[in-house]
């Protein structure tokens, strides 16, 4: 069952320095998408990268963060600088065309220390 | 996207149907209702969506109204793995350039408990 994954699965960094969060979606999926999820609170959508595109970033920091998905390997969040604002769980989800269902994976745990 | 009112949270034994609802009274025409859950610390998972008819699948099946403003989830023998919190998300699932259909907003949700 080659479902959405990510690594790692826990991820601690102090502050200033930066965290790498990669996703492979589902075999066949070329849609990506990238949620984050702050303590207590629910999903919020940040990025959806098609092949080599970033389709909408709206929900991304202007400044730090950056994501993309290249022609061959996983997607990757990147997140320069940390700061303990950045603390959360962050969720990568794949579909096979855009209207159709996100699959999600497991999640990146992201703590700033 | 339409907005949705779920109540926060509620309770159901064991065997038991849950029946969680959904109000979406401002749905549009060519919106879907889709049904995510999350279980504690994990990614959510698809469970269920539909446009007016009834839908039903291995995990759980979908009951829109007739005016498609409001839904119900139905899980027909629940077990304590079904304990998550249920969102309800309205979403176009069209292919619409110009759209945003893509972006699944996640409400509150309903917190399912499921007791022994």
């Amino acid at each position: 069952n080659a479902g959405v994954m990510q690594n790692p699965r826990h991820l601690v960094r102090r502050r200033g320095q930066e965290a790498r969060l990669r996703c492979s979606p589902v075999k066949g999926h070329s849609h990506v998408y990238w949620y984050r999820q702050l303590p207590e609170e629910g999903l919020k959508f940040m990025v959806y990268l098609q092949k080599e595109n970033i389709i909408d970033e709206s929900g991304m920091p202007k400044e730090r963060f950056s994501a993309e998905f290249p022609k061959e390997g996983p997607s990757i969040l990147r997140i320069q600088q940390v700061v303990r604002g950045d603390s959360a769980a962050y969720f990568c989800a794949s579909s096979s065309r855009q209207i159709n269902e996100q699959f999600f994976g497991p999640g990146t745990r992201l703590t700033v220390l | 996207d339409a907005k949705t009112t779920q109540p926060p949270s509620m309770d159901c034994a064991e065997g038991r149907a849950a029946n969680l609802p959904c109000n979406h009274s401002t749905i549009s025409g060519n919106e879907y209702v889709y049904w995510y859950r999350q279980i504690h610390s994990q990614g959510p998972q698809y469970i269920i969506h539909g446009l007016k008819n009834n839908e039903t699948n291995e995990m759980a099946s979908l009951i829109i109204t007739e005016d498609r403003k409001s839904s119900t989830l139905i899980l027909p023998h629940a077990t304590l793995r079904d304990t998550a919190v249920y969102y309800c998300i309205v979403r176009v699932a069209t292919q619409d350039s110009g759209g945003s259909n893509y972006k699944l907003t996640f409400g509150k949700g309903t917190l399912l408990t499921v007791n022994p």
